[in-house]
């Protein structure tokens, strides 16, 4: 079974410049879930997806943070325009939540915003 | 609202000791489930245990064993004959209601020869 996929790995921008981050969950995964984990800290819940409904936005900063799933499948999380402190570790994850259910990450996308 | 809260920022323990990360919760959700999760180094999350809150027993899993405690909100991680592979963050975290799975703020196990 292939495992969650994030693209880029590792992202470097300038402050003020767009970035997007790319989510391929594990097939069949209802949930999809988009982290932002900063250095030291726990991972920090940006968005939630059910299918391609979303969940939970609520700590997400909308102002510059935008995310969707395409047909319940895919999704991308955009930031526009990136701050200093947006830099971070994404991650995405989904789970089947079916009967006794983990959530499964992907490697994560480091982004470091100068 | 749900939360976790890690009080441990850092724990140390000898190769082959026992160790106990704590970990409590806030939920008001009948229905919740308790996972622990391993972040090495290389930024990864590894999932370790789960402990479903309608669950009599404290789950298991190898090495790692989970103490619920659900009167007092409490699900320690305890790993036995603890390796220097072990050296990692240890996040527990919170699924309720609409499957929302938030984190605490993690501990770092630190496993000396």
């Amino acid at each position: 079974e292939a495992g969650v996929a994030q693209s880029p790995r590792y992202k470097i921008i300038e402050k003020r410049q767009s970035v997007a981050f790319w989510c391929n969950p594990i097939s069949g995964h209802a949930t999809l879930y988009w982290y932002q984990q900063i250095l030291g800290q726990g991972p920090k819940l940006l968005i939630q997806f059910q299918n391609n409904g979303v969940v939970d936005d609520s700590q997400l900063p909308k102002d510059r943070f935008s995310a969707e799933r395409l047909k319940g499948v895919d999704s991308t999380l955009k930031i526009q325009p990136a701050k200093l402190e947006d830099s971070a570790v994404y991650l995405c994850a989904s789970s089947p939540w079916t009967v006794v259910g983990e959530a499964f990450f992907g490697q994560g996308t480091r982004l470091t915003v100068v | 609202a749900q939360k976790i809260t890690q009080t441990q920022p850092g724990m140390f323990v000898q190769e082959k000791e026992a160790v106990t990360l704590d970990c409590t919760y806030d939920t008001s959700d009948q229905s919740y489930g308790l996972f622990w999760y391993k972040q090495p180094s290389s930024g990864e999350m590894i999932f370790l245990i789960y402990q479903g809150s309608y669950d009599e027993q404290n789950a298991t899993e190898g090495r790692y064993s989970l103490n619920f405690q659900k009167a007092r909100k409490s699900a320690n991680l305890v790993i036995s004959a603890s390796q220097l592979g072990d050296s990692a963050m240890y996040f527990c975290a919170l699924v309720g209601g609409f499957q929302k799975l938030v984190f605490g703020t993690g501990t770092r196990l630190l496993v000396s020869p």
